[in-house]
């Protein structure tokens, strides 16, 4: 099966400016997910989507970062304006259960590795 | 607020001897636990979990994890390490409402 598409996959960009990362999950999974990894660091959870409701967006710093997945399928994540600190691969995942079912587990799409300058 | 521990942010191992990365976790109720692992310039891709049943379970390439609910850990294992299995493995806990904590990652490095 396809995996968990991301584009792009490296973007460089001047603090201030704005950027928007594109996730595609994979065909089925009703959940979507993410996180936020900086360097040394694991990832941070930033946003969880349930088809296309927000479940948990506790973390995601609203003054500056956007979400959403409309039609429950791919989904966008901008940053408006960057900071130094937002650099960062920004991680998307997908899974097919439901939150507490034994077959949860996530699928990782290989990142979007952002450096802000 | 749940957590996890990665106490090692490197483990070195020759190849063929067993190995052991260690996490800790801390979360309210029954902990569901994963096991990532990632290579360089890839995502993350799931290793093995835990949800129920089983203290001992076993994953993908040989690996196997041990979950122990008085010391709250899940250390992963695996017999006899490959030069292969040299990556960055991260362990994580999900609470019931699929909210998923890493840990900061441990850097396993097989010597020949």
């Amino acid at each position: 099966e396809a995996g968990v598409a991301q584009s792009p996959r490296y973007k460089i960009i001047e603090k201030r400016q704005s950027v928007a990362f594109w996730c595609n999950p994979i065909s089925g999974h009703a959940t979507l997910y993410w996180y936020q990894q900086i360097l040394g660091q694991g990832p941070k959870l930033l946003i969880q989507f349930q088809n296309n409701g927000v479940v948990d967006d506790s973390q995601l710093p609203k003054d500056r970062f956007s979400a959403e997945r409309l039609k429950g399928v791919d989904s966008t994540l901008k940053i408006q304006p960057a900071k130094l600190e937002d650099s960062a691969v920004y991680l998307c995942a997908s899974s097919l259960g439901t939150p507490g079912q034994d077959n949860e587990k996530l699928f990782f799409g290989s990142g979007t590795q952002l450096s802000v300058l | 607020a749940q957590s996890v521990a990665q106490p090692e942010d490197q483990v070195n191992v020759a190849e063929g001897n067993p190995l052991t990365v260690k996490c800790t976790y801390s979360v309210s109720g029954n902990p569901y636990l994963f096991w990532y692992v990632q290579y360089p310039n890839r995502g993350l891709q799931f290793l093995l979990k835990y949800i129920t049943g089983d203290n001992l379970v076993k994953g993908s390439y040989g690996f196997e994890a041990e979950f122990n609910k008085s010391q709250t850990s899940f250390h992963l294992k695996k017999p006899s390490a490959l030069v292969s299995d040299s990556a960055l493995y991260f362990c994580a806990v999900r609470d019931r409402a699929g909210k998923s904590t890493f840990g900061d990652g441990t850097t396993l490095t097989v010597k020949p």
